[in-house]
């Protein structure tokens, strides 16, 4: 079946330490974008890729990266920057750029930093 | 700027109607969506309906477009306790490519 892994589900840090989620897709989907989902809060775009070897960011980016060198694969690192890191990180792909393409969902990664 | 509106809960019984309300302040919005999220999951979509269209039904689920007020509703009739999750509202624009979210309303079923 074709969907969207992340991993780890669940993710635990030491403050100063820089951390790497996985995210990987067998949709053969073009784009994929990372989210961050605070509680109470809609979902707020840290950064997206169209096509491979190709980001953007996206509304919170400060503090994270991403990599795009193959098509299936879209690792998100947080870095020490992040100035609050602990929330919740959803990736999603679409056939094409969001916005008449609808999204696909991973099941997420909690990621708690103390 | 653009925002996207929704209460934080609803409260039904078992077996009524539930209907999710959102409110959206760009009137270029294109397509407007309804996720479903359930405890510690990702999101998945339930439907969505084009910015030329005023209502469009799925079994259960009724999404009416109302484009003059820029209110969007998500109706669930039946509902079950399966139904039990956080519902979010997004529109996509004209403008660009990205997606505007509502916070998300938490469906909490009664028995």
């Amino acid at each position: 079946d074709g969907g969207i892994t992340q991993s780890p589900k669940y993710l635990f840090r030491k403050e100063g330490q820089n951390v790497t989620l996985s995210c990987e897709q067998n949709l053969n989907h073009d784009a994929m974008y990372w989210y961050r989902q605070d509680p109470g809060q809609g979902l707020r775009l840290i950064y997206y890729s169209q096509i491979v070897n190709d980001f953007q960011k996206g509304d919170i980016a400060e503090g994270y990266s991403v990599s795009r060198e193959k098509k299936e694969s879209f690792p998100l690192t947080v870095t020490s920057a992040q100035k609050n890191p602990t929330a919740f990180y959803l990736c999603a792909s679409s056939v094409r750029e969001q916005g008449d393409s609808p999204l696909h969902f991973g099941n997420g990664t909690r990621l708690t930093v103390t | 700027g653009e925002d996207v509106e929704q209460s934080l809960f609803l409260s039904v019984r078992e077996g009524d109607s539930s209907v999710i309300n959102c409110t959206y302040t760009d009137s270029s919005s294109t397509y407007l969506y309804w996720y479903k999220q359930e405890p510690g999951a990702g999101l998945q979509l339930l439907t969505y309906i084009f910015s030329n269209m005023d209502m469009k039904q799925d079994q259960r689920l009724t999404v009416l477009l109302n484009k003059k007020d820029k209110h969007l509703s998500l109706r669930i009739a039946d509902t079950q306790t399966g139904d039990s999750a956080i519902y979010f509202c997004a529109e996509s624009m004209d403008s660009n490519y990205q997606l505007i979210w509502g916070a998300g309303t938490k469906l909490i079923i009664k028995p």
